[in-house]
């Protein structure tokens, strides 16, 4: 079935380090894909999405390049900050549903100064 | 816009209760949403409302479950006869169906302990 996974966490990266998280997918058609990040204590928030093949999805120095050919959807911050702590789920939602996401279980990130 | 709010943030009950959640989504989007997140687990979907119109329930939706949006406006979520594995954060989300792919919001979550 349609489903998103997602590297499997705790990552724990100095500040100014280089972040991936890896996320690659199953789905028939062509889904748009999302990035989600939930700070401690707060709610889901949209980091980033994107809606067709190699479209680039970009936020807040966060960037995700939708790969159809290798079902991909990685995300990628150059010099990440302490401020920067938090999960990140990846998600998709099917082309012509209602719009439901389907999420990965989230990789929380750690930045230590 | 003061986004996306639920109430109550937290519940405690014992197996065998009723409980309801409520939802008010942001004012101007005519879509609504509930996820359920167990720990260590992303949100899975569990229904969706177009206005009043609930459109999709997902298999994870028994029949202990029931959603409601009566004016188009705020939802709620009750579950009868509260069991152990109810025990998660369930979410709302809403959105506005005037673009491909709208964004959904998200509210900050019920906690639900069942005992």
């Amino acid at each position: 079935g349609d489903s998103v996974t997602q590297m499997e966490g705790p990552v724990t990266l100095s500040e100014e380090a280089f972040l991936t998280i890896n996320c690659t997918y199953t789905a028939t058609g062509y889904p748009s894909l999302f990035w989600y990040v939930q700070y401690p204590g707060e709610g889901l928030q949209l980091l980033l999405k994107a809606t067709k093949a190699d479209d680039k999805g970009s936020n807040k120095g966060f960037e995700a390049t939708y790969r159809k050919e290798t079902t991909s959807f990685h995300l990628e911050k150059g010099s990440v900050q302490v401020s920067d702590s938090a999960v990140y789920f990846c998600a998709l939602s099917l082309q012509g549903s209602q719009g439901n996401l389907i999420f990965g279980k989230g990789t929380k990130l750690s930045v230590k100064p | 816009d003061t986004g996306v709010s639920q109430d109550p943030r937290h519940k405690i009950t014992k197996r065998g209760q009723n409980v309801t959640f409520r939802c008010d989504p942001i004012s101007e989007h005519n879509r609504l949403y509930w996820y359920r997140q167990t720990l260590g687990q992303g949100p899975e979907f569990l229904t969706y409302f177009q206005n009043e119109a609930q459109l999709e329930k997902s298999r994870l939706l028994s029949d202990r479950f029931s959603a409601e949006r009566p004016k188009g406006s705020f939802s709620t979520l009750e579950i009868q006869r509260t069991e152990q594995g109810d025990s998660a954060m369930y979410l709302c989300a809403s959105s506005f169906s005037g673009g491909h792919q709208e964004t959904q919001y998200f509210g900050p979550g019920t906690r639900l302990l069942v005992l």
